[in-house]
């Protein structure tokens, strides 16, 4: 069965520090999203994306932060200055066109020192 | 904006023994309600799903309920199993963004 995967599993940076995390959506889906889950806490929306454009942004989506879908298979979430606070779980999900379902993958674990 | 609140947060039942989980949400307009189950080091993964215009949904030992007049929803699991412990998310979605409960950790006890 398709699934969505991302990488890396595990991603240790200094603070002020630029990462790329980086996902691969399942094949024949559009619609793509990112979510950050602060550990014991809920899983927060970040962004959505389609054809080449932020659909949907939060408020925790700031400068910092910026989305691309550098080729026909990736879809990368920046990180432009870490923060402490940029510590989480961040998770990618894709979405097929007409349905509601959205996949997620496993998860990037960022932990800012 | 959307708020999903979930209870509760933890849950302990004996093998077999079914298990509920609640969630309530604020925005009428939210007409999709999927719930994911997480297991240790995983994403999220889709159980079961209920859209607006429907008050009940079965698949096996999994049913979630809707009120849509009270803005709750509930997911049942019947004849609990240990590989059923795990955390559990509500969501809450219009206009496909997707709004999260809190979780709760569902421990079965063999």
């Amino acid at each position: 069965e398709p699934e969505v995967t991302q990488t890396p599993s595990h991603q240790v940076t200094q603070m002020g520090q630029e990462v790329i995390l980086r996902c691969v959506p399942i094949s024949n889906h559009l619609y793509f999203y990112w979510y950050r889950q602060i550990l014991g806490q809920k899983v927060e929306f970040l962004v959505s994306f389609y054809n080449n454009e932020i659909s949907e942004k939060s408020e925790i989506f700031d400068d910092q932060f910026s989305v691309e879908r550098p080729d026909g298979s990736n879809f990368t979430l920046k990180i432009r200055s870490t923060k402490l606070e940029d510590s989480a779980m961040y998770f990618c999900a894709s979405r097929l066109a007409g349905t509601e379902t959205q996949y997620f993958g496993p998860g990037t674990r960022l932990l800012v020192l | 904006g959307e708020n999903v609140e979930q209870h509760p947060s933890t849950l302990s039942v004996q093998e077999g023994d079914s298990a509920v989980i609640k969630c309530t949400y604020s925005d009428s307009a939210s007409n999709y309600f999927p719930w994911y189950k997480q297991e240790l080091g995983k994403g999220p993964q889709l159980i079961i799903d209920i859209r607006s215009n429907v008050g009940e949904k079965k698949d096996q030992r999994i049913a979630v309920t809707l009120n849509k007049t009270a803005k709750h929803f509930s997911l049942h699991i019947t004849e609990t199993q240990p590989e059923d412990s795990a955390v559990y998310f509500c969501a809450a979605s219009s206009d496909n963004q997707f709004y999260f409960g809190t979780g709760t950790s569902l421990t079965v006890i063999p």
